[in-house]
């Protein structure tokens, strides 16, 4: 049974400071995303990674930065929190996708999501 | 501008009757199609899938159909049950996006007793 676990169910933080959102997988995923939820935009990427020590952006990168040193975990980090990164941040794994010879792609697991606040 | 639009923000649904929740898209590059299913505090959960070679996928209640001439897709939930209640997102992939997925805004369904 695959879990996808985040550090925090709920936080509150000040405008401008430094926020880390974790996130660990057990299932041995080499696939790893962050998204945030927003009413009426439903899930939107902000960076993904493939491998350890790799990462990519996402559709809205702007304002996050990533890490990925072990496989396992994939941390999303707020160099200096604005109001409007308040949101519903969610953690997402998946095994690779089969070849491009293939006609389907694997799901991703979700984590229980994280509600940030920014004050 | 969204490629993946589900213009119906919410539906109500009397329990044991049918449920169709539509989703559109815009990019005719996408070949693969997914639906997930949100609770409140939860994080969405996979519920049934359908590739471009195919019209129709059907798994116990939920069947999924896709009309790629008119890129639009829909997810028939029969019966209807009042633990159905949840958001609805609709997700869709396609070779030159990797291994993402581009998500709907999502549908919130209510199943009424």
């Amino acid at each position: 049974d695959v879990k996808v676990t985040q550090s925090s169910r709920y936080l509150v933080k000040r405008t401008g400071e430094k926020v880390f959102l974790e996130c660990v997988q057990d299932m041995d995923h080499e696939n790893m995303f962050w998204y945030r939820q927003d009413p009426g935009l439903g899930l939107r990427l902000i960076y993904f990674s493939y491998d350890v020590k790799m990462k990519e952006k996402g559709d809205i990168p702007e304002g996050y930065s990533v890490s990925r040193e072990k496989k396992e975990r994939f941390s999303l980090i707020l160099e200096s929190a604005s109001t409007n990164q308040t949101s519903m941040y969610l953690c997402a794994s998946s095994l690779p996708s089969p070849g491009t010879s293939s006609t389907s792609y694997n799901e991703q697991f979700f984590g229980p999501g994280t509600r940030l606040t920014v004050l | 501008d969204q490629q993946v639009k589900q213009n119906s923000p919410s539906l109500s649904v009397q329990e044991g009757r049918i449920s169709i929740l539509n989703c559109d898209y815009t990019n005719s590059m996408f070949d693969y199609f997914l639906w997930y299913k949100k609770y409140p505090a939860e994080g969405p959960t996979f519920l049934i899938s359908i590739s471009s070679i195919k019209d129709k996928n059907e798994d116990g209640r939920f069947t999924v159909f896709l009309n790629k001439s008119a890129k639009h897709l829909s997810l028939h939930i029969v019966p209807s049950q009042p633990g159905d209640s949840a958001v609805y997102f609709c997700a869709a992939s396609a070779r030159n996006y990797g291994q993402n997925f581009v998500f709907g805004p999502g549908t919130r369904l209510s199943v009424l007793p």
